[in-house]
C-alpha cells in the first residue's frame, strides 16, 4: 500500500519568514496530494491540494509543488503569520481515489 | 449547508466493553471516511464507505468495524475496547472519495478506555 512520509515532524520559525515542509510517497500511481491544517483542539482542513498533471499550485502564500519522478511534494508558506501555528498533514490517495495516506504530521510554531 | 457532525463527542468505556460512533455527512455527500488520531501514530485510515458499500479498509483488527446507511449516515462500532483504542476518531464526508477531492472532517468523537 501507498506510504508517505513526511519532514521535518517540527519546525519553528520567525514571523514573516518562509516555512517548508516535505513529503514523499511510494505509489506511482497516486494522483491527488492534499495537505490539511489542523489548529490546536479542531479538526483537519483542506488548505491546498495538487493533481499529478501540474507541477505548481500557488493560493495567497501558500504554494504546493510537485515532483512525480521523485515522488515527492512540498508545502510552502510565505510570509507566515502567528496564526500559521498548527499542526500539517501531507496525504496522497490510493490509485481509485478511495482512501488518503496521511504523512505523520509537522507541528509548524510561528514566534511573534 | 450544515457540516459533518459526529455523536457523541466524548467517550469513557472500560477495557472489554463495545462502542458505537456515529457520523453524519454533508447533505449530498455519499462518501464517508473514518480515521483514528493519535499523538503517536497521526492519522490513521479506518475504512471508506460509498453508498452503503465498504470500499477499503485500512490496516485495523476485524474489532473495528462499520457502515453507512441510505441517508449515508455512517457508524462505526469497536468491540472488546483495549486501552490502546483511547484516541480521537474523525470522520470525513466527501461527494467521491477522499482521494477524489477535498473532504470535510467532523469535530471527532474523543474515546477514552480505561
Amino acid at each position: 500500500g501507498e506510504n508517505v512520509e513526511q519532514h521535518p515532524s517540527t519546525l519553528s520559525v520567525q514571523e514573516g519568514d518562509s516555512a517548508v515542509i516535505k513529503c514523499t510517497y511510494s505509489d506511482s500511481a497516486s494522483n491527488y496530494f492534499p495537505w490539511y491544517k489542523q489548529e490546536l483542539g479542531k479538526r483537519p482542513q483542506l488548505i491546498i491540494d495538487i493533481r499529478s498533471n501540474v507541477g505548481e499550485k500557488k493560493d495567497q502564500r501558500i504554494a504546493v509543488t510537485l515532483n512525480k519522478t521523485a515522488k515527492h511534494f512540498s508545502l510552502h508558506i510565505t510570509e507566515t503569520q502567528p496564526e500559521d501555528s498548527a499542526v500539517y498533514f501531507c496525504a496522497a490517495n490510493d490509485n481509485a481515489g478511495n482512501m488518503l495516506t496521511f504523512g505523520g504530521g509537522t507541528r509548524l510554531m510561528v514566534k511573534p | 449547508k450544515a457540516g459533518v457532525t459526529q455523536t457523541p463527542r466524548y467517550l469513557i468505556k472500560t477495557r472489554g466493553q463495545q462502542v458505537t460512533l456515529s457520523c453524519s455527512p454533508i447533505s449530498g455527500h455519499r462518501s464517508v471516511s473514518w480515521y483514528q488520531q493519535t499523538p503517536g501514530q497521526g492519522l490513521q485510515f479506518l475504512f471508506e464507505y460509498f453508498s452503503e458499500t465498504q470500499r477499503n479498509k485500512g490496516n485495523f483488527p476485524g474489532r473495528f468495524s462499520g457502515r453507512q446507511f441510505s441517508n449515508s449516515r455512517s457508524e462505526m462500532n469497536v468491540s472488546t475496547l483495549e486501552l490502546g483504542d483511547s484516541a480521537l476518531y474523525l470522520c470525513a464526508s466527501s461527494l467521491e472519495g477522499p482521494g477524489a477531492g477535498e473532504q470535510y472532517f467532523g469535530p471527532g468523537t474523543r474515546l477514552t478506555v480505561t
